[in-house]
């Protein structure tokens, strides 16, 4: 059974860069034909899908995100990252990772992590 | 990017009832819509994929239908364990994007 677990700073200042890792056991990122992914949901409001990376180092972020966002992946340590820069109020949202499984030529989302609150506030 | 809209945004129902949810794609997206049950303070649950196959594990009297532009999440008979909000979510382009979402709530 894949597990996923986020795990970062809950409190971050305007202007710093956000930093979150999730660390996936039960499967190996290495092993291919997964796409690993960070999805975010404000308070009280619906899912945005932040980028994914497959485990190669290959990534693709929404364009309204894409200027603030890097996705990184760490095999030897089974985790990926997000940084999120320049961050303001508006980024204040509980942060999933997910996995991404193709559906067509883009993935959907067969597991998830718990979930992380991340505020933005000085 | 491909807008979802669904609608009730919330609905409320009784235990027992048949419920119906819809989701429109302001594109064509063939099947390639999926659909998610999440409870409060939980991630959200992978239930139907493909608009209509039900993920392994998922109780039958959750379905879906459609095809193109509009969707449907039926619960036949809803259970208390079903009070939650559903989302759809599109992959047939990139960026990928999710409805708004529809909260079921206890009449």
């Amino acid at each position: 059974q894949v597990q996923l677990q986020e795990s970062g700073p809950g409190l971050v200042k305007p202007s710093q860069t956000l930093s979150l890792t999730c660390t996936v056991s039960g499967g190996s990122i290495s092993s291919g034909g997964y796409y690993w992914s960070w999805i975010r949901q404000h308070p009280g409001k619906g899912l945005e899908w932040i980028g994914y990376i497959y485990y190669s180092g290959s990534t693709y972020y929404n364009p309204s995100l894409k200027s603030r966002v890097t996705i990184s992946v760490d095999t030897s340590k089974n985790q990926f990252s997000l940084k999120l820069s320049s961050v303001t109020a508006a980024d204040t949202a509980v942060y999933y990772c997910a996995r991404g499984v193709l559906g067509s030529g883009w993935p959907l989302f067969d597991y998830w992590g718990q979930g992380t609150l991340v505020t933005v506030s000085s | 990017a491909i807008r979802i809209t669904q609608s009730p945004s919330s609905l409320s129902a009784s235990t027992g009832d048949r419920v119906t949810i819809t989701c429109r794609a302001s594109q064509g997206i063939s099947s390639y819509l999926a659909w998610y049950q999440q409870k409060p303070g939980k991630a959200p649950k992978l239930l139907i994929y493909a608009a209509s196959t039900l993920q392994s594990g998922v109780p039958s009297r959750f379905s879906g239908s459609g095809s193109g532009t509009d969707f449907t999440l039926t619960i036949s008979c809803l259970q208390s364990e079903d009070f939650a909000t559903y989302y759809c979510q599109q992959y047939y382009s990139y960026p990928l994007t999710f409805g708004g979402g529809t909260k079921v709530e206890i009449k």
